[in-house]
């Protein structure tokens, strides 16, 4: 499974863009990139997921350059309650695929 | 859309005891379900793959014999903690992925959590 790295923690602002990169340099032909958002005390939450290019939500969008080996989510206008550790993982496909967690980011959105 | 339920979401027990923690897939079927491990301020940890109608799987370091995986059917893992003690407390959360859709040749997957357990051992 690809190995991940991500800044520990970043500090925003209320309505600022916030783009957290996650470098994966040794990704898999058939390996996805997907996004998960966690509160305290609470399980993950699936945010966005992709193969290439760009992917776009609601909730936010996800920026994948032609080598594949980085992505970076984006968090258009934070609000406090964004305030979470955002996970990146890349795995291969399958429906019985393992995610294997990175340290994350703390990301803390302050008013 | 697709649901993991985990229960009981928070539980305090005695230094000895067993506690049974269970994950339910409400409107997918799961053949596989993950068992993970947190500790406080850090990330979750792959304790086991729960297979339906066969072993589980454990991850190296993990006891088999102190946490068992039962997934009889095909929307319910139990993970069992025997004999806990207080290094065993730590927060447990459950994932199972589901079919997903395809996208060219390719599946695109994406797995739910449940809501984790919060495990005290005093």
């Amino acid at each position: 499974l690809a190995k991940t790295t991500q800044p520990i923690s970043m500090d925003s602002y209320e309505g600022q863009e916030v783009n957290i990169t996650c470098s994966h340099n040794n990704i898999a032909t058939n390996d996805y990139i997907t996004w998960y958002q966690q509160f305290p005390s609470q399980g993950p939450r699936f945010i966005i997921q992709g193969y290439k290019t760009k992917v776009t939500n609601e909730v936010a969008s996800l920026f994948i350059p032609a080598d594949r080996k980085s992505s970076t989510l984006s968090l258009p206008r934070v609000s406090l309650s964004d305030t979470a550790v955002y996970y990146c993982l890349v795995g291969g496909s399958g429906s019985a695929r393992q995610l294997t967690f990175g340290s994350g980011t703390q990301l803390t959105v302050l008013p | 859309g697709a649901v993991v339920s985990q229960h009981p979401s928070r539980v305090i027990c005695k230094s000895g005891t067993s506690v049974k923690i269970e994950c339910r897939s409400l409107d997918f079927q799961a053949t596989t379900m993950f068992w993970y491990r947190q500790f406080p301020k850090q990330s979750l940890m792959l304790m086991a793959t729960s297979n339906e109608g066969s072993k589980a799987t454990y991850e190296q370091g993990v006891e088999k014999d102190k946490f068992l995986i039962n997934h009889a059917s095909l929307t319910l893992s139990t993970l069992t903690v025997t004999s806990a003690h207080p290094e065993d407390s730590s927060f447990y959360i459950c994932s199972a992925p589901t079919g997903g859709a395809t996208v060219g040749t390719r599946m695109n997957t994406e797995a739910f959590f449940g809501q984790g357990t919060r495990l005290t051992v005093v």
